[in-house]
């Protein structure tokens, strides 16, 4: 059974970068895309991106310039860097794989496995 | 880029229910679709996969249909634990979500 398990400070000053690790244990990050997604305290789910294993990424482009997804295969883990954070980037952040492959137009199938999620606060 | 925008936003039903909730894509995102439940504090929960397949383990009073632009995702009859929050998703270059459906007890 793939587990995700995001890790990483839950405070984080303003201006000052956002880190996250998603680290994924039971199946092999090899052959997929692993996306982010945040959810603001009582709104909605936001998608931030995803990576493909070999490193080929994609970005929501309301966050594009101030977001870097990275894969370390060797680890069998994937970052999130977030920059220049306000308290409008506090929110639950979720990692998750996307099931299936990506054909000529999109993804065959959605985002099959999450983390439980941890809640980053941009406060000083 | 393609804007997904759910209806209703807030759902009030009884167990029983047959309910309905559907996603419009500002675009035709063909059957690239995919719906999510997230009960409070939880992750979501993959329901629904091209627009129509249901993922595995998934119950059958669960379905979606539409592509194109106009997609619905159906609750043949409500249980308790169907009262949750709804998204769908688009599953093209940007994995967009819609605002959601909250389904509350009536």
């Amino acid at each position: 059974q793939v587990q995700l398990q995001e890790s990483g400070p839950g405070l984080v000053k303003p201006s000052e970068t956002l880190s996250l690790t998603c680290t994924v244990s039971g199946g092999s990050i090899s052959s997929y895309y692993w996306s982010w997604i945040r959810q603001p305290p009582g709104k909605g789910l936001e998608w931030i991106g995803y990576i493909y294993y070999i490193g080929n990424t994609n970005y929501n482009p309301s966050l594009k310039g101030r977001v870097t997804i990275s894969v370390d295969t060797s680890k069998n883990h994937f970052s999130l860097n977030l920059s220049s954070v306000t308290a409008a980037d506090t929110a639950v952040y979720y990692c998750a794989r996307v099931s299936g492959y990506y054909d000529s137009s999109g993804f065959t199938r959605g985002l099959d496995y999450w983390g439980q999620g941890t809640l980053v606060t941009v406060s000083s | 880029d393609i804007q997904l925008t759910q209806s209703p936003s807030f759902l009030s039903a009884s167990v029983g229910d047959r309910v309905t909730i559907t996603c419009r894509a500002s675009q035709g995102i063909s059957s690239y679709l995919a719906w999510y439940q997230q009960k409070p504090g939880k992750a979501p929960k993959l329901l629904i996969y091209a627009a129509s397949t249901l993922q595995s383990g998934v119950p059958s009073r669960f379905s979606g249909s539409g592509s194109g632009t106009e997609f619905t995702l159906t609750i043949s009859s409500l249980q308790p634990e169907d009262f949750a929050t709804y998204y769908c998703q688009q599953l093209n270059s940007y994995l967009l979500f819609g605002q959601g459906t909250k389904v509350e007890i009536k």
